[in-house]
Formats: C-alpha cells, sequence, structure tokens
C-alpha cells in the first residue's frame, strides 16, 4: 500500500562514481520534493517539481540534479559523490490544494540511505 | 527564512508517562506537520495540523497559529514511541517544508 516508493532502500556507491535514486508514487500528486538528511540533522530541501517546472534551492550543490520524466517518477542523480554526500535521501509528494486557502500535507517515501566508499 | 524552534532537545521518559514536544516559529505558515522519525530512519506523519487541535489515540496536537506554536503530547508513553519528533513548517506557493532541529525521546521500560 506504500504510496511514495523510494528504491533501492540502502545504497553503496563509490567516490566520485555517478549514482542515481529513484522516487515513484502512486497518488498522483503534481508536486515532488528531495530532501537530503544527514546524520543527526533534519531533512534539508535539495529542489523541487511543480509539474515539470524544476525549483532548484540557493544553497544545493550543482553536483546534485533531478529529473522529473512523467507526473509518477522523479530521480536524484549525484554526478560525482563526496564523503560528504552520504546521507538518507528522502523523496516526498503533495497534491494540488484544493479551496483557496487550504492546504495539503507532504507524504513521505521510507528514503535511500546513501553511503560513500 | 522562517524559524523553526524545537524544545527540549532532548527527553527520556519512563514508560506510562506523559509527555508534551513544543515547537516554536517565526512566521505565518500554510503547512505544519509534526513527524516521527524511527530508529530506521523511516518518517512518519503524525499530523497535519496547521491549526486547531486533532487527536490521534494516545497522540494529540495543538497549532496556536496567531501565537506561532504548536504542541504535540504523548500519553501513557510506550517503548516504542522512542525517536526523534520533527516539526515541519510549509511556507510559499508549493509549501517547501523547513524542519525544526527535533526532538530525540527515550522511553524507557
Amino acid at each position: 500500500d506504500a504510496m511514495v516508493i523510494q528504491n533501492p532502500r540502502y545504497q553503496v556507491t563509490q567516490f566520485g562514481k555517478p549514482v542515481t535514486l529513484s522516487c515513484s508514487q502512486t497518488l498522483n500528486h503534481n508536486v515532488m520534493y528531495w530532501y537530503q538528511q544527514k546524520s543527526s540533522q533534519a531533512p534539508k530541501l535539495l529542489f523541487h517539481y511543480y509539474d515539470k517546472d524544476f525549483n532548484n534551492e540557493a544553497d544545493t550543490p550543482d553536483n546534485f540534479q533531478s529529473r522529473r520524466p512523467n507526473t509518477s517518477f522523479c530521480f536524484l542523480d549525484i554526478r560525482s559523490p563526496g564523503l560528504g554526500d552520504a546521507a538518507m535521501y528522502l523523496c516526498a509528494t503533495r497534491g494540488q490544494p484544493g479551496a483557496i486557502g487550504s492546504n495539503q500535507p507532504q507524504h513521505f517515501g521510507d528514503g535511500t540511505r546513501l553511503s560513500i566508499l | 527564512g522562517i524559524q523553526v524552534e524545537q524544545s527540549p532537545p532532548d527527553l527520556i521518559l519512563q514508560e506510562g508517562a506523559n509527555s508534551t514536544l513544543r515547537c516554536n516559529f517565526s512566521d505565518s505558515v500554510n503547512n505544519l506537520q509534526w513527524f516521527h522519525q524511527n530508529p530506521w530512519g523511516q518518517l512518519i506523519n503524525l499530523f497535519y495540523i496547521p491549526s486547531g487541535t486533532k487527536q490521534n489515540g494516545r497522540l494529540s496536537a495543538t497549532t496556536v497559529a496567531t501565537e506561532r506554536y504548536s504542541l504535540l503530547y504523548i500519553s501513557s508513553s510506550q517503548t516504542t514511541d522512542s525517536g526523534v519528533y520533527f516539526c515541519a513548517l510549509g511556507t510559499g506557493a508549493n509549501s517547501k517544508l523547513t524542519f525544526g532541529k527535533g526532538i530525540t525521546l527515550s522511553v524507557r521500560p
């Protein structure tokens, strides 16, 4: 019954070797987010898509990129992972707000824990 | 950007005790969510509560948006309640979430 699915749950890659994390959703939500959570810290937003419109946070490193080929899927690409990129990566979705002034909660996947060797 | 402050940073409880976790924020928001992160890193949504009061079993939450704070109540705590509790605030058209630093709760048997 998982609605936001992240694969894999654990990913190990080598220093400098490109890696892709994936997120899929069955909610048909138009907004998808990627967060990075380092050890003992709070999740921090990297970027988000509103439909196909990509919105990057100002302090997100250039090393991080994203693709959203359709409504259901969103990918996080790390071009040249460094040791500092080891973290939990969380994907979330949000539906279209309803009436004026209303809003919707974000729904999170279980995350992908990335390790760098 | 919006500032989110959670207190206390750490909390140790005996099983069966009650507790109140607090979240203060600096600006008006269009989304407020409480999460529990378990030891496996899963972020479990507890409440979506930009205003008002909600209850779900032993947990309840209250947000007073005009005074910019939210409270999470845990009654009759259990060891499975242990973990980190995050308050996250959404602002802007796409309601991007800003998380507090979290409250680490340990419930001892």
